[in-house]
């Protein structure tokens, strides 16, 4: 089965564009989240949905930030405009549901370069 | 206050050796799982193995396991047999039950693992 599908895999940018981040989750799992990993931060959680629905997005860090999830198997990360310390790996994850039982199963990862 | 704490920021191990890398987590819900991932230089997330707070036995996935100290709050994982392939970064990570934060996989911060040949 595929796992949690991210593209690009890495992103170089110049400071002012916009980035969008994709995602395709594990088929059947109705919870997806987007972490973001910084070596000063380590792993936080920005934000999560349920059925494509957007949960808590506490965890976004401004406004230049915005996710949406159209469908099951699909969803974006952007980040308008983009700035060097935005600068990290960004990862998706999937899980069937949200108990304190269920994994999280994470994609690749996208390393994106701000500069 | 930090959720996981993992003490060890770099361990090193012989090839074929066991290791045991540390965690620690603070929670007063009673029902919680922890978790554990590997990344590998390569950057991907790999789940390892899953410890529920009501499993009265440790976890155990291959040459994975889990030493679960309840009592202790610890949850560490063992390696057996190393193998040069498991050089990596490992991460503990927890998942309360309550309050809506379920759904919050908190990480610790890592423990660089190298085997040596």
């Amino acid at each position: 089965d595929a796992g949690v599908i991210q593209s690009p895999r890495h992103e170089v940018t110049e400071m002012g564009q916009e980035v969008t981040l994709r995602c395709k989750p594990i088929s059947g799992h109705d919870y997806l989240f987007w972490y973001r990993q910084t070596m000063m931060r380590g792993l936080e959680l920005l934000i999560y949905f349920n059925n494509n629905v957007p949960i808590d997005d506490s965890g976004m860090p401004e406004d230049r930030f915005s996710a949406k999830m159209p469908n099951a198997s699909f969803s974006t990360l952007k980040i308008q405009p983009s700035e060097p310390r935005d600068s990290a790996v960004y990862f998706c994850a999937s899980s069937i549901m949200a108990g304190f039982t269920d994994t999280q199963y994470f994609g690749p990862g996208t390393r994106l370069t701000v500069l | 206050a930090q959720k996981i704490t993992q003490t060890q920021p770099g361990m090193f191990v012989q090839e074929k050796e066991a290791v045991t890398l540390d965690c620690t987590y603070d929670t007063s819900d009673p029902s919680y799982g922890l978790f554990w991932y590997k990344q590998p230089s390569s950057g991907e997330m790999i789940f390892l193995i899953y410890q529920g707070s009501y499993d009265q036995q440790n976890a155990t996935e291959g040459r994975y396991s889990l030493n679960f100290q309840k009592a202790r709050k610890s949850a560490n994982l063992v390696i057996s047999a190393s193998q040069l392939g498991d050089s990596a970064m490992y991460f503990c990570a927890m998942r309360e039950a309550r309050g809506g934060g379920s759904e919050k996989l908190v990480f610790g911060k890592g423990t660089k693992l190298t085997v040596n040949p």
